[in-house]
């Protein structure tokens, strides 16, 4: 079974801390995403990468900043967490390749919660 | 940049009812995704459409390019159908890997 594994499922972490939130897929997908989810304002795209060490920022990158290594890890990091951070996170992947339409695999997210 | 809006934000029906939850955006689309959200969990996708109608099981998705809307049915609803659906669209390509524009979502609740 395919699939997008997010390492923590709940996470609390310091105002001032430095976090790492970690994304692997095993569908040899080339697109990753990180977004965030909060309540009234929906999923917002943070960044993307579509290849390995590729990122590009996405609406909301301010704050972050991300990895991308290998083709199967998509690392999202907050350099400095500050509260309004606090969301829930979401990792997906897709297929990539130009005018392809192919769907997406999500995670199954994080709760970050910074105090 | 694209705008998507669903309808209704919430809506709570009685098990067996049909169920239509509608959604619009505002510029061209290469692609259109229903996604279901569970309390506290991940995501899953639905569909995926570009144009006409899709079908898997009870649900049926449709879509209408010209004016920009695409519509989720539930038949039979039931309790196990209480989720979040979103509509999320991929921009026309531009030549690199883009993530989706989501809307804000359709908090469906069945009750028995």
């Amino acid at each position: 079974d395919v699939k997008v594994t997010q390492s923590s499922r709940y996470l609390v972490k310091r105002t001032g801390e430095k976090v790492f939130l970690e994304c692997v897929q095993d569908m040899d997908h080339e697109n990753m995403f990180w977004y965030r989810q909060d309540p009234g304002l929906g999923l917002r795209l943070i960044y993307f990468s579509y290849d390995v060490k590729m990122k590009e920022k996405g609406d909301i990158p301010e704050g972050y900043s991300v990895s991308r290594e290998k083709k199967e890890r998509f690392s999202l990091i907050l350099e400095s967490a500050s509260t309004n951070q606090t969301s829930m996170y979401l990792c997906a992947s897709s297929l990539g390749g130009p005018g392809a339409n192919y769907g997406y695999t999500f995670g199954s997210g994080t709760r970050l919660t910074v105090v | 940049k694209n705008e998507v809006e669903q309808s209704p934000q919430n809506l709570t029906a009685q098990e067996g009812e049909f169920i239509t939850i509608n959604c619009s955006y505002s510029v061209g689309i290469s692609a259109l995704h229903w996604l279901q959200q569970h309390p506290g969990g991940g995501i899953v996708s639905l569909f995926m459409l570009s144009s006409g109608k899709k079908k898997h099981g009870r649900l049926i998705a449709t879509i209408n390019i010209q004016e920009k809307h695409s519509s989720l049915h539930i038949t039979a609803s039931h309790p196990r159908d209480s989720a979040v659906y979103i509509c999320a669209v991929t921009a026309v390509w531009g030549g690199g890997a883009d993530g989706l524009t989501f809307g804000k979502g359709t908090h469906l609740i069945i009750q028995p």
